[in-house]
């Protein structure tokens, strides 16, 4: 079946650094990923979505200076949380489409993020 | 109001009941709908699509009600494993999932 295997698991940092998560899709190509932030005991909150070869898309709210988005290959995504605070603090979590046009995700396991 | 309600809970079941919540939805445009299971700390797994007609998977039966607007979830002969957090999907265009904050269940022996 279709996987996505998401790192890191989860990381502690420092605020005013920068922490990068990568998504990569298995045994299939995803052209679009979507990125997602869970705060606890919220939904999922779409933050944006990635475009292979293009430009991600940022849902309203989401500075897309801050969240730095990289599709640049079908099957990796990488979503760098530059100069993180502590209300950066999340769940972030990437997903992909499987088969074009589907409307069934297939999730990453999830990036912890805890900024000090 | 929210796009896509839930009722938090927790909802405290004794094993082997039957439990069943619901989920409403404010787009009547909105086309398909699935449920979701969440465990803690982990990311969420497609437990089911629900189809205008209903489905069953085994334990589990799902509903739409388009009039009413609302989606549920019926969990029968519950076990301790069914403890998680149900979220809610709603998709009313292409590419737009909203998703509902999820609703807490707890299954005690």
């Amino acid at each position: 079946g279709a996987v996505v295997s998401q790192h890191p698991s989860w990381v502690i940092c420092k605020s005013g650094t920068s922490v990068k998560i990568e998504c990569r899709s298995l045994d299939f190509q995803a052209t679009t990923m979507f990125w997602y932030r869970q705060f606890p005991k919220q939904s999922l909150m779409l933050m944006a979505t990635s475009n292979e070869g293009s430009k991600a898309t940022y849902e309203q709210g989401v500075e897309k200076d801050k969240f730095l988005i990289n599709h640049a290959s079908l099957t990796l995504s990488t979503l760098t949380v530059t100069s993180a605070h502590p209300e950066d603090s999340s769940f972030y979590i990437c997903s992909a489409r499987f088969s074009s046009g589907a409307n069934v995700l297939t999730f990453g396991a999830g990036s912890r993020l805890t900024v000090l | 109001r929210k796009e896509v309600e839930q009722d938090p809970g927790p909802f405290n079941v004794p094993e082997g009941a039957t439990v069943a919540f619901n989920c409403t939805y404010s787009n009547s445009a909105s086309q398909s709908f699935f449920w979701y299971r969440q465990d803690c700390r982990k990311e969420p797994k497609l437990l089911m699509s629900v189809y205008s007609s209903g489905n069953e998977d085994g334990r589990f039966t799902a509903q739409l009600n388009r009039a009413s607007q609302y989606i549920s979830l019926l969990i029968r002969d519950s076990k301790l494993s069914d403890s998680a957090t149900y979220l809610c999907v709603v998709n009313h265009s292409n590419y737009q999932l909203i998703w509902g904050a999820g609703t807490k269940l707890i299954i005690k022996p």
